[in-house]
């Protein structure tokens, strides 16, 4: 069963404290991204993946990381988290070009206090 | 640049009326994909349906229904005979050729059924 897996699904913390979110895939896919959804505004992409070392900014990047040094993983990284970066973050996995839906992690639900 | 609308952002209904979601899509791509998703209250997008530019068949799945129109840029969603799980939010969706797969959504349309 094609799986995407992020963690945690829920996070309270403090401006400025570090924190990561990971999100793994058991597909083997190439194409791995991320997205904030926020009232109003629908999702947004921050960063997406082609494949493993190849990563770029989408719409809304700043103030977050990325990284992949793995095929079945793809975490975000917020350095120093504002209260701006409070919403619901969704990783998503894709199969490749063309009309295949992509898989959508659970979420992962941040308030940045 | 890509853009999808949907202008409304809440509906509430009464059980088992039919309802239309409307999504309006701009796009410069030939070749494109439509999709909408379910987000119920639970948090997790639930896949409905994809489209593909140059079939413009409409569908029907159950109760659900979409029609797509390209000479006026729209995807909308009917729901017929509504129900209170039906209740969520939608969001409907484009992707291009370009962009390197990058799904982007509307605002979303909150749906509401009441009993």
């Amino acid at each position: 069963e094609a799986q995407v897996t992020q963690n945690p699904r829920y996070l309270i913390t403090v401006t400025g404290k570090k924190l990561t979110v990971t999100c793994s895939q058991n597909m083997n896919h190439e194409y791995m991204s991320w997205y904030r959804q926020d009232p109003g505004l629908g999702l947004r992409q921050i960063y997406y993946s082609m494949n493993v070392e190849v990563t770029d900014k989408g719409d809304v990047p700043e103030g977050y990381k990325v990284s992949r040094k793995e095929k079945r993983n793809f975490p975000l990284i917020l350095e120093s988290p504002s209260p701006n970066q409070t919403s619901l973050y969704f990783c998503v996995v894709g199969e490749g070009l063309g009309n295949q839906p992509q898989h959508f992690g659970d979420g992962t639900r941040l308030s940045i206090l | 640049a890509q853009k999808v609308t949907q202008a409304q952002t809440e509906i509430s209904v009464v059980e088992k009326e039919d309802v239309t979601l409307d999504c309006v899509y701009e796009t410069r791509d030939t070749t494109y994909y439509l999709f909408w998703y379910k987000q119920p209250p639970s948090g997790e997008l639930v896949f409905l349906i994809r489209r593909n530019s140059f079939d413009e068949q409409n569908e029907i799945s159950g109760r659900y229904s979409w029609n797509f129109q390209k000479s006026t840029s729209s995807f909308n969603f009917t729901i017929t005979a509504s129900q209170v799980v039906d209740s969520a939010v939608y969001f409907c969706a484009l992707r291009g050729i370009q962009g390197a797969q990058k799904l982007v959504f509307g605002q979303g349309t909150r749906l509401t059924i009441n009993p």
